[in-house]
This record gives C-alpha cells, structure tokens and sequence, in this order.
C-alpha cells in the first residue's frame, strides 16, 4: 500500500511558539491530504482538507488563522500550529489520496504536540 | 448524510478465540466502507477495503468483512486471535459518487483486548 511519512514524530514547544508539522507522501501523489486531530481514547476530528494548489477547507470550529496548511506539491502538506497554547496540545494526525490510490486515504504515523 | 456506529467500545477475547468487531453504518448514496487500526502512538493502518466488488473482503493479517447492504453492515472478523491484534479498530465510510473530498466519517472506535 501506499506510504506516508509524517515529521516530526514528536514535539515540545513554550506557550506563543509556532510548530511545523511535515506530512509526506512517498510513492505516490497525493492530490489531497487531510489533517486530523486525536484526543486521548477518542476518535479522529477531521480538521481540514487541502487539495494541491489550492486554500485548505477547514471543518466547522477549526481556527483557519491558528491552523494553517499549505499543500504546495503532490508529495507534501504543512501543519502550522501558529501560537501554539497548552491546549492544542494534541496527536495530530495527516492522510492522503491520490493517483492510484485515488479511493482510500492512508494515513501518517503522527504527531505528539506538547506545548508547555 | 453519512454515519458511522460501532456497537461496543471495548471487546475482549481470549488468544485463540473468534474476533468480531460490529460496525453499521448510514448512507443515502452507495458506500465505500473501510477498516482501519490503531496501535498506541501510532497512525492508522488500513486494514481492508469495500469498495463495491465482492461483498466478502479479505484484508491484511487474517481479518475479513463482510458488506451487508439489507442490514447496512460491514462488521469485521478474525477466526482465531493473536496477542498482536490488542488494539484500537476503527470503522470509517464515504462516497465516491460526488466529485470532492471524499471525507471520511469514522465510528468511535473499539479497542481490542486479547487475554492469554
């Protein structure tokens, strides 16, 4: 099946910083990716969709000005958490579709955000 | 619009035993239906995939589904478990008949326990 990488795995920041987050696809072009955020023992909460060259969609509720993504080639998407406060502490988490595997999404390892 | 219930949070079983996870699902359009898992700190695995061929779908590490269109059912199964199926075991749906995102819609989640 089709990979897909996420940098960093991990993540501690300070309170007001800015956090990048790297979602990559490997073999294969991804002309959408999405971003999920995972509280603890709870399910996905779709945050926004990107397709290549264009704005992301944010879900309802989503801070476009907090969260912003860029999707500026087929293999790569960024999460910025921009001001970053202890609770957007969170496991985020990216998938992407696309050229031959246009009808599933597969999934990144993750993120762990810690922001003190 | 689109939904997803997975009967039961928590599903124990011994190694050895039947493994049958319960998802059922609310479409007004023809579904595309997955299985993903989750291990602890991870991203999710596609497990397998209905994608309206055979109605019977084998996946990856033992597991199949079954897609039930008169009893809206996509419920996964493992004849015999292993200590490494403990897990978290989401359901997700979506459509491919509208041009778009294709967002997924996940059911809550079932963690598995495997007892020795």
């Amino acid at each position: 099946g089709a990979v897909v990488s996420q940098h960093p795995s991990r993540v501690i920041c300070k309170s007001g910083t800015s956090v990048k987050i790297e979602c990559r696809s490997l073999d294969f072009q991804a002309t959408t990716m999405f971003w999920y955020r995972q509280f603890p023992k709870q399910s996905l909460m779709l945050m926004a969709t990107s397709n290549e060259g264009s704005k992301a969609t944010y879900e309802q509720g989503v801070e476009k000005d907090k969260f912003l993504i860029n999707h500026a080639s087929l293999t790569l998407s960024t999460l910025t958490v921009t001001s970053a406060h202890p609770e957007d502490s969170s496991f985020y988490i990216c998938s992407a579709r696309g050229g031959r595997y246009a009808d599933t999404q597969y999934f990144g390892p993750g993120t762990r955000l810690t922001v003190l | 619009a689109q939904s997803v219930t997975q009967l039961g949070s928590h599903v124990s079983v011994s190694e050895g035993a039947l493994v049958l996870l319960r998802c059922n699902y609310s479409s007004s359009v023809p579904p595309y239906l997955f299985w993903y898992v989750q291990y602890p700190n991870q991203g999710l695995q596609l497990l397998l995939k209905y994608t309206s061929a055979a109605t019977l779908v084998k996946g990856i590490n033992g597991f199949e589904a079954e897609f039930k269109k008169s009893e809206t059912s996509f419920h996964l199964t493992k004849p015999s478990a292993h200590m490494s199926d403990a897990a978290e075991y989401f359901c997700a749906v979506t459509h491919l008949l509208i041009q778009g995102a294709q967002k997924l819609v996940f059911g809550q989640g079932t963690r598995l326990t495997i007892n020795p």
